[in-house]
């Protein structure tokens, strides 16, 4: 049980665009979910937590407006990366805390920002 | 907020061999987990372990609250081991700790 899908797993986009990533989970609800960035070589850091109907509470230095979090329902999180750039390139992944499992995590998203 | 400290920061073994990582943290915590990152970037959830002691394998934990410190045994490691321990506390939100990069060589 416990199940989080995260997707896409990789996704490349042109400076400029914006890219969505989704959080599922698939067999719990989650009224919350975290977002967290990795850097190369280095641990995860928490971006937002997400609450489901309300808006996220975003971590000290992360732009809210570039990394826009929407949490619509019990089972879906969303991080949009709006105007990407090349040092928004890293990877991104979120995760949901049930009470048996502690915290379960999705497979990431690479993304690259060209 | 709370300071996760863990070592070694880098391992390398021979297959077969056994070893010992560490977590400390700095405060009291509610939540604690080993999680093994493989080279895919996966986040595995090892153990779920706020205290006491559980066994899943060759793999075992060991989490002392009141001295705030966990370990993680790996016994007989083999080449699928490789990869980044990493251990997480929450007390509240998540704080994760650098990371174990452990490398074992056949």
């Amino acid at each position: 049980g416990a199940v989080v899908s995260q997707h896409p797993s990789r996704v490349i986009c042109k400076s400029g665009t914006s890219v969505k990533i989704e959080c599922r989970s698939l067999d719990f609800q989650a009224t919350t979910m975290f977002w967290y960035r990795q850097f190369p070589k280095k641990s995860l850091m928490l971006m937002a937590t997400s609450n489901e109907g309300s808006k996220a509470t975003y971590e000290q230095g992360v732009e809210k407006d570039k990394f826009l979090i929407n949490h619509a329902s019990l089972t879906l999180s969303t991080l949009t990366v709006t105007s990407a750039h090349p040092e928004d390139s890293s990877f991104y992944i979120c995760s949901a805390i049930t009470v048996n499992y502690g915290y379960t995590f999705g497979s990431g998203t690479r993304l690259t920002v060209v | 907020g709370i300071q996760v400290e863990q070592s070694p920061p880098d391992l390398i073994l021979q297959e077969g061999a056994n070893s010992t990582l560490r977590c400390n943290f700095s405060d009291s915590v509610n939540n604690l987990q080993w999680f093994h990152q493989n080279p895919w970037g996966q986040l595995i959830n090892l153990f779920y372990i706020p205290s006491g002691t559980k066994q899943n394998g060759r793999l075992s934990a060991t989490t002392v609250a009141t001295e705030r410190y966990s370990l993680l045994y790996i016994s007989s490691s083999q080449t699928t081991d490789s990869g980044v321990y990493f251990c997480a506390v929450s007390a509240g939100k998540s704080t994760f700790g650098d990371g174990t990069t452990l490398t074992v060589k056949p």
